[in-house]
């Protein structure tokens, strides 16, 4: 069974702040998802990285992807309050495992970003 | 709108009793995917759909789950004998096909509460 361990499990900051979250893992993962849910509707996927030390940028939004593909990142800089909401990670299965797209997600971070 | 379609959005119900929760997915898409949701928490796995066939059940938490899909859409969950452990947030999603990585578009959900 591949686990996802996401912390902070909480996260509350003053606007203008930076922030990380961390998604690991000893499992490998093919590819990793990024999602923002907000209350009341479904996770929105932000980002895919896909490559070992792949690094994407979405505006003040910075993921990474760890070279084993184990683990990756999410950094916000300058933290505003609609950042506000549930950040999910979620791998798909590396080598070996199945080859649709079920998803192991992370228990996820719930940031409060005030103004 | 075009998006994934869950009703209804809340359903109260008395423990013992049975419940349907039905997913409409986005039009085309082959693969779709049930997930639960306890609050503020990551999703949980249950089934897997490819068409109408179910290759994945194995997030089933138990026989009292079970979920169908007609015609290459409408998905229904059904949860029998509902006991208090059941209440949560479930999800519906789905994706283009059932590819690894693959982006999976969610619904608003259902939240059930089993008193």
């Amino acid at each position: 069974t591949q686990l996802l361990e996401q912390s902070p499990q909480f996260l509350s900051i003053q606007e203008g702040e930076n922030l990380t979250v961390y998604c690991n893992s000893s499992s490998v993962f093919s590819s990793l998802q990024w999602y923002r849910q907000e209350p009341g509707e479904g996770p929105v996927l932000l980002v895919t990285v896909v490559t070992g030390g792949e690094v994407k940028k979405l505006k003040r939004l910075t993921f990474q992807f760890g070279d084993a593909r184990k683990d990756s990142s999410l950094h916000i800089t300058a933290a505003q309050p609609g950042d506000t909401g549930l950040y999910l990670c979620a791998g798909a299965p590396g080598a070996g495992g199945t080859s649709y797209g079920k998803l192991t997600f992370g228990q996820g971070t719930i940031l409060t970003v005030h103004p | 709108g075009a998006g994934v379609s869950q009703s209804p959005s809340n359903k109260v119900t008395e423990k013992g009793k049975d419940v349907e929760l039905r997913c409409d997915p986005i039009s085309g898409h082959t693969a779709l995917y049930w997930y639960r949701q306890s609050l503020g928490q990551g999703l949980e796995f249950l089934i897997y759909f490819q068409g109408n066939s179910a290759p994945d059940k194995s997030g089933l938490p138990s026989d009292r789950f079970s979920a169908e899909r007609t015609g290459g859409s409408v998905s229904t969950l059904t949860i029998q004998r509902t006991q208090q452990e059941d209440s949560a947030v479930y999800l519906c999603a789905s994706s283009l096909v059932g590819t690894s990585g693959g982006e999976q578009f969610f619904g608003p959900g259902t939240r059930l509460t089993v008193l």
